[in-house]
């Protein structure tokens, strides 16, 4: 089973600053890797697919880059929306898995 | 307007049995993956199983292999989740999420779960 780990696991930033979120697996996924953001009481929300190519209506201050084993999501310029939890998620092997989650939250 | 609604959740004792529905609309049903995705209370997410498009494979975690069934009913568009021999540790809210493509196991559309409660 490929096991993701997420860090760091709390990032507090202010608003309009650059959050780094990684995610490191424990064998090679590719490029097979999936970004989610999720906030309270929601469900998850697809934010990149193939570790870079961005989903439907996902702004452009977000960037997905990686292969292999490391990957990385990047919010250029927090928004107050972008406040939430993070998961990555791989689909290179069975069974899926995700990270155990980046919580960004307001410094 | 793709939608999904689960349905099926509630309290269960040890043991028992439950079956989750996940109802879909605005989409070709049998042209995409489906899966199930369950967050235990104040967890992250943990992948539960997946079915292809056309329903021909199946995938399950470790933790619910032999315990749970997934299946899809494309004349009802609607995705099943048999769930036995429950335990504690599968109390959750139990999601489902449409596939990107027929094979395509990244999920970009979610229905808002339905909770789970295995407890005596």
């Amino acid at each position: 089973e490929i096991v993701l780990t997420q860090s760091p696991a709390t990032l507090s930033l202010f608003p309009g600053e650059r959050a780094t979120l990684s995610c490191r697996a424990t064998g090679s996924v590719s490029t097979s890797l999936a970004w989610y953001q999720q906030k309270p009481g929601q469900a998850p929300r697809l934010l990149f697919y193939d570790a870079s190519s961005r989903a439907s209506g996902i702004p452009a201050r977000f960037s997905g880059s990686g292969s292999g084993t490391d990957f990385t999501l990047t919010i250029s310029s927090l928004e107050p929306e972008d406040f939430a939890v993070y998961y990555c998620q791989q689909r290179s092997n069975w069974p899926l898995t995700f990270g155990g989650g980046t919580k960004v939250e307001i410094k | 307007e793709v939608q999904l609604l689960e349905s099926g959740g509630g309290l269960e004792q040890p043991g028992g049995s439950l079956r989750l529905s996940c109802t879909a609309s605005g989409f070709t049903f049998s042209s995409y993956a489906m899966t199930w995705v369950r967050q235990a209370p104040g967890k992250g997410l943990e992948w539960v199983s997946g079915v292809s498009g056309g329903g021909d494979n199946t995938y399950y975690a470790d933790s619910v292999k032999g315990r749970f069934t997934i299946s899809r009913d494309t004349s009802k568009n609607t995705l099943y989740l048999f769930m036995h021999s429950l335990r504690a540790e599968d109390t959750a809210v139990y999601y489902c999420a449409k596939g990107r493509t027929g094979t395509h196991y990244y999920f970009d559309y979610w229905g808002q779960g339905t909770l789970v409660t295995v407890s005596s």
